[in-house]
């Protein structure tokens, strides 16, 4: 069974801090997608990174896919408190049935 | 603008009750999934749908079954609702194909409490 293991599961910084989301799995993913959810609302996607090493960057936002394509890395730069929200990983696996493995999210509140 | 709705925001059950939740999505998409969401564990799926009449289990299907008659919609059953289904659940779909596709759009989710 392939597992995302994703940490820190809870995060609580001040406005204009960087912070680093952990995304970790012991299998190797074709492609691995980073959601965010807001209360009240269902995730939504915010990108794929689909190449090993591959980087891209969403404003202030810096997703990373692990050489090897097992892990993944989200970076916030100078947080802000819109930013609050769960973050989720989700990896694809090489049979692409189109069922995702989410990893547990990561709680992150950023305060004004 | 595309979406994908769900019949309730909130719902409350009781114990033994039968409980449908309806997912509609207006996509044209032939997956559709059902995950049930709570705190520290991500999303968890339930069992997801390929093809109208088509559908296969995921990895937390006991307690629960599903239909899909039309392509439009998935529908939930919980057979005999318990306490421990107290949780968010969330729809979502998608469109088979290229990696980009494995996108999935989500419903709101609906927070069903059973007493």
């Amino acid at each position: 069974t392939q597992l995302l293991e994703q940490s820190p599961q809870f995060l609580s910084i001040q406005e204009g801090e960087n912070l680093t989301v952990y995304c970790n799995s012991s299998s190797v993913f074709s492609s691995l997608q980073w959601y965010r959810q807001e209360p009240g609302e269902g995730p939504v996607l915010l990108v794929t990174v689909v190449t090993g090493g591959e980087v891209k960057k969403l404003k202030r936002l810096t997703f990373q896919f692990g050489d090897a394509r097992k892990d993944s890395s989200l970076h916030i730069t100078a947080a802000q408190p819109g930013d609050t929200g769960l973050y989720l990983c989700a990896g694809v696996s090489y049979s692409n049935t189109g069922k995702l493995i989410f990893g547990q999210g990561t709680t992150l509140q950023v305060k004004p | 603008d595309v979406k994908v709705t769900q019949s309730s925001r909130y719902l409350v059950k009781r114990t033994g009750e039968k409980v449908f939740l309806e997912c509609v999505q207006d996509m044209d998409h032939e997956n559709m999934f059902w995950y049930r969401q709570d705190p520290g564990l991500g999303l968890r799926l339930i069992y997801f749908s390929y093809d109208v009449k088509m559908k296969e289990k995921g990895d937390i299907p006991e307690g629960y079954s599903v239909s899909r008659e039309k392509k439009e919609r998935f529908s939930l059953i919980l057979e005999s609702a318990s306490t421990n289904q107290t949780s968010m659940y969330l729809c979502a779909s998608s469109s088979p194909g290229l990696e980009e596709s494995n996108e999935q759009f989500f419903g709101p989710g609906t927070r069903l409490t059973v007493l």
